[in-house]
């Protein structure tokens, strides 16, 4: 099956600074790429996500870059801010399972300091 | 809309005790999915549901079982509890099964003693 691997585990930044996570996945099959953001004590919610026919896409503060060939993503954050503290997942679907579950990596806790 | 809607948020349970938590979603989705997460594991799917009528094993099914009621609901029982199962458990459901996104719920924060 799909493996999804994220990097860093924790992320630090200053308020302003940029952000960048980045997770890897081994299907080549794979051809959606979510991204959550889940809270201290709450749901994991979608903040934006990216299909393989697209290189990149930006939400405001928010992109997400897609690189086939190497078969990885990452999620960049502009301008951060204290809200944007939080746990990042990353997730693969692949359209080669027989269903085109979402594969989870493991998270990135990102501190935003004031 | 409410989106998705676990039941309980939070449970205490004794090694050996069964229950069942409770997962409905008002969003008229064809999926559903069940998920346990620990720290530092991310979300690891234990069972989903394709489509009404349909349940399937995801990559931790082992001690618990799953019923897809009706297209709004799904439900996950521990029928004798370990405590490796003390995990938070998330409900989930999207539109269809194939390159959408899933809406989470609450979450359900499990504790067995």
């Amino acid at each position: 099956g799909e493996n999804v691997e994220q990097h860093p585990s924790t992320l630090s930044v200053q308020e302003g600074d940029s952000a960048v996570i980045k997770c890897t996945y081994s299907d080549s099959a794979s051809n959606y790429f979510p991204w959550y953001k889940q809270e201290l004590g709450k749901r994991p919610q979608l903040i934006i996500d990216i299909r393989s026919n697209v290189g990149e896409k930006k939400d405001q503060r928010i992109a997400v870059t897609l690189n086939k060939t190497a078969k990885h993503f990452s999620l960049h954050i502009t301008e951060t801010q204290p809200e944007d503290s939080a746990v990042y997942f990353c997730a693969a679907s692949t359209r080669g399972s027989t269903l085109g579950r979402l594969y989870f990596g493991r998270g990135t806790q990102l501190t935003v300091w004031p | 809309n409410a989106g998705v809607t676990q039941t309980p948020k939070f449970q205490v349970l004794k090694t050996g005790q069964s229950m069942t938590l409770q997962c409905a979603q008002d969003m008229n989705h064809n999926s559903m999915y069940w998920y346990r997460q620990d720290p530092g594991m991310g979300l690891r799917l234990i069972y989903y549901s394709a489509s009404e009528g349909t349940t399937d094993k995801g990559e931790v099914p082992n001690g618990y079982n799953v019923s897809r009621l009706n297209k709004r609901e799904f439900s996950l029982r521990l029928e004798s509890a370990a405590p490796s199962q003390t995990s938070v458990y998330f409900c989930a459901s999207s539109e269809v099964l194939r390159i959408q996104p899933q809406h989470f719920g609450d979450g359900t924060r499990l504790s067995i003693l």
